[in-house]
């Protein structure tokens, strides 16, 4: 119930093509789904997020899509570069302690 | 330069030993947290302070201890009764409790052999 589903563990893109992430939950009181952005020997750092109420939401080429009925949302970094080359977190809002719940991380590698 | 500090980066520490982590911030945030991260586990969170002298255990507190004597710090110590202490350790801050916005530390990597 309070835990959040990432997957892939790992994914390799090519420079230019599009990545995807994505998450599930089964908690309906969690009420923000952020995504963290950590590089290595780094803390990680918020790149977006989104409320249920909304389906999409697009910040330069980072875009989360959010299905409230299927309870699953994801992440897509378009036009992929190697800097983009990072793990990526996703999380939600509202665990039994009221904290964020982060998923297990997906380390991306872009290619040259 | 606003932020959170961690120190020191790299930890060496024998079995047996309580060692402590430091983390300190200037943003001047009310809420700070431990978390844990080993490789493909995520983030676990150890334990969290909402506000200064309070502090609450996450999911993963047993054998660690912490306290919140000052606002802008928040040591974790990871005593001899953690029975896998070797991680990396990201200590983090938000404005308020239950922010989804938290700031990070660079982290600790602690070694124990």
């Amino acid at each position: 119930q309070q835990q959040v589903k990432q997957s892939p563990q790992s994914l390799i893109v090519q420079k230019g093509g599009i990545s995807i992430i994505n998450c599930a939950y089964e908690n309906t009181a969690f009420d923000y789904f952020p995504w963290y952005q950590q590089f290595p020997g780094k803390g990680p750092a918020l790149l977006i997020a989104i409320r249920p109420d909304v389906s999409e939401k697009k910040e330069g080429r980072f875009t989360i899509s959010f299905n409230k009925s299927a309870k699953q949302f994801s992440l897509h970094i378009m036009d992929s570069q190697p800097g983009d080359s990072a793990t990526y977190f996703c999380a939600a809002r509202g665990g039994s302690q009221g904290n964020l719940i982060f998923g297990k991380g997906t380390k991306l590698s872009v290619k040259p | 330069d606003g932020g959170i500090t961690q120190s020191p980066k790299y930890l060496f520490r024998k079995e047996g030993q309580n060692v402590t982590l430091s983390c300190e911030q200037n943003l001047n945030h009310d809420a700070m947290y431990w978390y844990r991260q080993d490789p493909g586990q995520g983030l676990r969170l150890i334990y969290y302070s909402q506000i200064v002298n309070d502090f609450q255990k996450g999911d993963i507190a047993e054998g660690y201890s912490v306290s919140r004597e000052k606002k802008e710090s928040f040591p974790l110590t990871v005593t001899s009764a953690q029975k896998n202490p070797t991680a990396f350790y990201l200590c983090a801050s938000s404005p308020v409790w239950d922010s989804y916005e938290q700031y990070f530390g660079p982290g600790t990597r602690l070694t124990v052999t």
